[in-house]
């Protein structure tokens, strides 16, 4: 199985702010990586797919990059909204899997 | 409006079974790709189970595998899990996802979730 970890597990930040998210695959994925954003109590929101595809209605101050194994999520500049926690999730292969999270907290 | 709606959640013995169902609007269903994500309290997230877009291949996570059965109802635009030998670890919101595209398991809808306990 593909491992993702994410980095950090956590992170506190100001609104205004950019916010950077790591997510690292234990092999390579090409762009096949997704990013999901979490609220409590609420299903995931598809974000970007394709490791740098903004999704239909997602605000542009969320971008994506990378491929093979490692990949960036930027927000720049947090807005209330944001605070949440953040998944990356990788399509290449099966089991499809997901990275363990970020919480994204206000300072 | 895509609308995907879970049921059929609740509180199982181990061993036992449940049946989930995903119920889908606003969209063709039949066209698209769908899988069951699910998510422990107070974890991360699941993949469990998936149809492939291309050629309407099941796929299962190890962890279920040979104990839950995905199929689908075109006619009735409904999605199923069938979930056998239910074990503690099974426990979690169980959401049902849209993938975005037929050739991309990127889930680009998701319903509410639907709540299985196993004790």
């Amino acid at each position: 199985d593909i491992q993702m970890t994410q980095s950090p597990s956590s992170v506190s930040a100001s609104v205004g702010d950019r916010v950077t998210i790591t997510c690292r695959a234990s092999q390579g994925i090409s762009s096949w990586l997704a990013w999901y954003q979490q609220k409590p109590g609420k299903a995931p929101k598809l974000l970007i797919y394709g490791a740098s595809s903004l999704q239909s209605g997602v605000p542009s101050r969320f971008s994506g990059s990378g491929s093979g194994t490692d990949f960036t999520l930027t927000i720049s500049r947090l807005q209330p909204e944001d605070f949440a926690i953040y998944y990356c999730q990788q399509a290449n292969s099966f089991p499809r899997t997901f990275g363990q999270g970020t919480k994204l907290e206000i300072k | 409006e895509v609308q995907l709606l879970e049921s059929g959640g609740g509180l199982v013995q181990p061993g036992g079974s449940l049946r989930l169902s995903c119920a889908a609007s606003g969209f063709t269903f039949s066209n698209y790709a769908m899988s069951w994500v699910r998510q422990a309290p107070g974890k991360g997230l699941e993949w469990v189970s998936g149809f492939s877009g291309s050629d309407d291949s099941t796929y299962h996570a190890d962890s279920v595998k040979g104990r839950f059965t995905i199929s689908r109802d075109n006619s009735k635009n409904t999605l199923h899990l069938q979930m056998n030998s239910l074990r503690a670890e099974d426990s979690a919101v169980y959401y049902c996802a849209k993938h975005r595209t037929a050739g991309a398991w990127y889930f680009d809808y998701w319903g509410q979730g639907t709540l299985v306990t196993v004790s």
